[in-house]
């Protein structure tokens, strides 16, 4: 299973609300899980099947789709949300991620 | 509050053996299923495999005839191998804790620092 995210580098302004596509080359229902790395740390865990806020993440992020088509929304860009973002299937044993999308700061 | 801190030798010749191990501070490890990811420099994120409740392990199809994970109960501890290393292994080696969410789909959501392997002759 191939995964493919859009756009691969995203540059934007503080309070700008910008979405990243994830998109599957099978359908993977909704086993699809978005994290954010920034430099030099592990990532962290936003969403999880697809739409479910994992604890304590701000509800400015937000996930949807299904089959072969995500997406990851983040309202109101801070400076601290300037980071990579993967989308990762776990319906497959590859467990593949996505190729990333940088958000960086206009 | 779970803590995961991996360790091991970080630098290797090629056609070595990688090992690394993750030391697990939590009450709960053998609920659990853990993990191992990497990424190469300048790289995205790859999934390597993981130890399941049970003690069986389950293998990413681009690693499955090099890498072995096991775990170490009375330790809080698991393990990574990977074998006949290259130059292209070099990456930074993370493991995480797994969670099931519903119908047993299996996300990381606690992660260690990620410790950095270099493979060179």
């Amino acid at each position: 299973i191939q995964l493919t995210q859009s756009p691969s580098f995203l540059s934007a302004s503080v309070g700008d609300t910008v979405t990243i596509t994830c998109r599957a080359s099978q359908d993977i229902v909704t086993s699809l899980a978005w994290y954010q790395q920034k430099p030099g740390k592990a990532p962290d865990l936003l969403i999880y099947d697809a739409s479910t806020f994992y604890n304590g993440v701000s509800s400015k992020f937000s996930g949807s789709g299904s089959g072969t088509d995500f997406t990851l929304t983040i309202h109101s860009l801070q400076p601290e949300d300037f980071a990579t973002y993967y989308c990762q299937e776990v319906d497959t044993d590859s467990r593949s991620f996505g190729p990333g999308t940088k958000v960086d700061i206009k | 509050q779970v803590h995961l801190q991996p360790w091991g030798a970080s630098l290797l010749k090629p056609s070595e053996t990688l090992s690394l191990t993750c030391a697990v501070y939590s009450a709960s490890f053998r609920g659990y299923s853990w993990s191992w990811v990497r990424q190469p420099p300048g790289k995205g994120l790859e999934w390597l495999g993981e130890v399941i409740p049970a003690g069986d392990a389950n293998y990413s199809p681009s690693f499955k005839s090099r890498v072995t994970i096991s775990r170490d109960m009375s330790k809080n501890q698991f393990s990574l191998k990977l074998s006949s290393v290259t130059v292209a292994d070099t990456a930074v080696y993370f493991c995480a804790r797994v969670f099931l969410a519903s119908g047993l789909r299996s996300y990381m959501d606690v992660w260690g620092n990620g410790t950095t392997v270099t493979v060179s002759s």
